[in-house]
């Protein structure tokens, strides 16, 4: 159980084509998703938490408007890439955890196969 | 900001060996999670180990947390190659389950 599906694993574009990454929970409900941006062997930075029917909280220093989440159920997030410049190309994994309310604690993170964007 | 750094940062070892990671961390923690990433792929959750454990088992894996040391080691025994991959540890201070991910080891386990 608790299988997150993220869609699509790699996107090739060109610099100025906005990009939508899909973040599925496929077998529980996520109100929380986790979004992150992986440089090569380097760790997870967090991006930005999804929450279902609300804004979604973004860390220091990432541009809200760059990247476009929507978290509109409770089983799909979703993250836009606006305008994006080859400084953009990374690896962007999303997770959601399973669990409500006061479940949450405690819980582990259940990740996505991760996007590999790559922007020419 | 990196909450975890893990020690070392690359590990190569023969197959039957241990391998043994270490994470240290800055911050109070409600618990300590670790992940394992093949190459190219999303994480995968190996175990969690709460504030108020101090050791935690499953199957070939053995964690320890210290909170005086803020410090925790995972521990792989009688490794494979199929364990070659990135370990990450990662901490869960509270505050909206965020989880902050250390640096990670890269291990390879060679035949």
């Amino acid at each position: 159980g608790a299988v997150v599906s993220q869609h699509p694993s790699r996107v090739i574009c060109k610099s100025g084509t906005s990009v939508k990454i899909e973040c599925r929970s496929l077998d529980f409900q996520a109100t929380t998703m986790f979004w992150y941006r992986q440089f090569p062997k380097k760790s997870l930075m967090l991006m930005a938490t999804s929450n279902e029917g609300s804004k979604a909280t973004y860390e220091q220093g990432v541009e809200k408007d760059k990247f476009l989440i929507n978290h509109a159920s409770l089983t799909l997030s979703t993250l836009t890439v606006t305008s994006a410049h080859p400084e953009d190309s990374s690896f962007y994994i999303c997770s959601a955890r399973s669990g409500t309310g006061g479940g949450y604690s405690n819980q582990p993170q259940h990740f996505g196969d991760g996007t590999r964007l790559s922007i020419l | 900001s990196q909450q975890g750094e893990e020690d070392p940062q690359a590990l190569s070892i023969q197959e039957g060996e241990n391998a043994t990671m270490n994470c240290s961390y800055k911050t109070s923690i409600n618990n300590l999670q670790w992940y394992r990433q093949n190459s190219g792929r999303g994480l995968v959750h190996l175990i969690l180990i709460r504030s108020n454990e101090r050791e935690k088992h499953s199957g070939r894996l053995r964690v320890t947390l210290d909170t005086s040391k803020k410090s925790s080691s995972l521990l792989i025994t009688a490794s494979r190659a199929a364990d070659t991959a990135s370990y990450f540890c990662a901490t869960d201070s509270g505050g909206g389950n965020k989880l902050t991910f250390g640096t990670g080891t890269q291990l390879k386990v060679e035949l």
